[in-house]
């Protein structure tokens, strides 16, 4: 297993443009987060999923965010008509969550990079 | 609301020396603590864990205390490496409903050890 794979790693786009990042998490993992990292602070949770159910969203920035996982594998977090201020990192994370099983360590991927011009 | 805070934006140590990186938090129903460490270009990577039952934990050159009274934990790296160089956060998690598994980071510590 290679871990959590994000694609593309960078993106740069002009604002008002949709874009779409994939994540694939760690192929045992239950669940997937998305995160996105702004300078200077710490990942913000965005969503996250269990298998393919989305059990939170409310933390989405707006709706011009929206994220599937459509099988229970792989997700995408796509951001419509963007703006100069979601210029950030996305990270996406995988876990297997277990009842009562202690703290849920989450494992990142290195991130896929948004440039808004 | 910043409910995981670290104060202190960076830190430097001289290598072989201790390191000590603190987070503060506010909410009361955390009861997993973790580090996480974090290199340019790379996503973070899971360090060590607390639970809020205990006050110590400790892998290695890594140690967490927690002070619970204080919402309070720290990280010691004690001999401290170049290669301890990175973004240190400082996260926690509420176990309750369906927050479980979503973790609240702090903004992060600079730590730059020294030869």
């Amino acid at each position: 297993d290679t871990g959590v794979s994000q694609d593309p790693r960078h993106k740069i786009t002009k604002r008002g443009q949709n874009v779409t990042f994939r994540c694939d998490p760690i192929s045992e993992h239950n669940r997937l987060y998305w995160y996105r990292q702004t300078l200077g602070q710490g990942p913000e949770f965005l969503t996250y999923f269990q298998n393919e159910a989305q059990l939170e969203k409310s933390r989405l920035l707006s709706d011009r965010f929206s994220a599937e996982r459509p099988k229970g594998s792989f997700s995408t977090l796509e951001i419509q008509r963007t703006e100069q201020g979601d210029s950030a990192m996305y990270l996406c994370a995988s876990s297997l969550a277990r009842v009562n099983s202690g703290a849920n360590v989450l494992t990142f991927g290195a991130g896929s990079r948004l440039t808004v011009l | 609301d910043q409910q995981v805070k670290q104060n202190s934006p960076s830190l430097s140590v001289q290598e072989g020396r201790i390191s000590i990186l603190n987070c503060d938090y506010t909410n009361s129903m955390f009861d997993y603590f973790l580090w996480y460490k974090k290199y340019p270009a790379e996503g973070p990577t899971f360090l060590i864990s607390i639970s809020s039952i205990k006050d110590k934990n400790e892998d290695g050159r890594f140690t967490v205390f927690l002070n619970k009274s204080a919402k309070h934990l720290s990280l010691h790296i004690v001999p401290s490496q170049p290669g301890d160089s990175a973004v240190y956060f400082c996260a926690a998690n509420h176990a309750g409903g369906t927050s479980y598994g979503k973790l609240t980071f702090g903004q992060g510590t600079i730590l730059t050890v020294h030869p």
